[in-house]
């Protein structure tokens, strides 16, 4: 198993679909991460989940819902999506430390890429 | 505020050339954290390196090199004899101490051609 599996690594849907991203994570990490890569920006942080509960949530438009039922699990749920969200989507894990953010690196995925047609 | 620049959205070279990405970045925290990831086509970051603000050694694995540099708030990456498998786009990450964002540069597109 790799560290961090993302499914599916593509998807199309159409603006009034309703579709979901998952993330799952071998690496006994305790936060787990969504990224947005669009073309020629940064990545994007779009949340943080820490020992499963929420911790960062960056201005990130309704139509996006993530959830994270377990430390190895992470979801991102998508709904009436607009076409500038094609993107793709990155999820990664960390190691937390007493409690708190790990020093260390974060771990990614390959990626979901997704078109919005 | 933080922020990472990486001024240099591609570079092209010859295999067998030495070629240096920059990155610059700003903070006001004391204690941050530095990274530089690799994306090859796959889409996955890799991780390279993790570099601690009160460390400023340079460090070197194997042809890679990074040179830390906080008078000039510089972590700049060397690839030496560069290979086609070294073409990917290299992100250049901070990290202040107690936050979990990461902040990332905009990437540099390198191209190695044989």
């Amino acid at each position: 198993e790799t560290g961090v599996t993302q499914t599916p690594r593509h998807l199309v849907m159409g603006m009034t679909n309703k579709k979901s991203l998952k993330c799952e994570q071998h690496l006994g990490h305790n936060a787990m991460y969504w990224y947005k890569q669009s073309a020629k920006k940064p990545l994007e942080l779009m949340f943080v989940y820490s020992l499963e509960e929420r911790v960062e949530n960056n201005s990130v438009p309704s139509r996006f819902s993530p959830e994270c039922p377990n430390s190895s699990h992470l979801f991102l749920h998508l709904h009436t999506l607009q076409p500038e969200d094609s993107a793709l989507y990155l999820c990664a894990s960390s190691h937390l430390v007493a409690g708190g953010p790990t020093t260390g690196e974060l771990f990614f995925g390959e990626g979901s890429r997704l078109t919005v047609l | 505020a933080q922020k990472v620049t990486q001024a240099q959205t591609e570079i092209s070279v010859v295999e067998k050339e030495d070629v240096t990405l920059d990155c610059v970045y700003e903070t006001r925290d004391t204690t941050y954290y530095l990274f530089w990831y690799k994306q090859p086509p796959s889409g996955e970051l890799v991780f390279l390196i993790r570099r601690n603000s009160f460390d400023e050694q340079n460090e070197i694995s194997g042809r890679y090199s990074w040179n830390f540099q906080k008078s000039t708030s510089s972590f700049n990456f060397t690839i030496t004899a560069s290979q086609v498998v070294d073409s990917a786009v290299y992100f250049c990450a901070l990290r202040g101490s107690g936050t979990y964002k990461y902040i990332f540069g905009t990437g540099t597109r390198l191209k190695v051609l044989a």
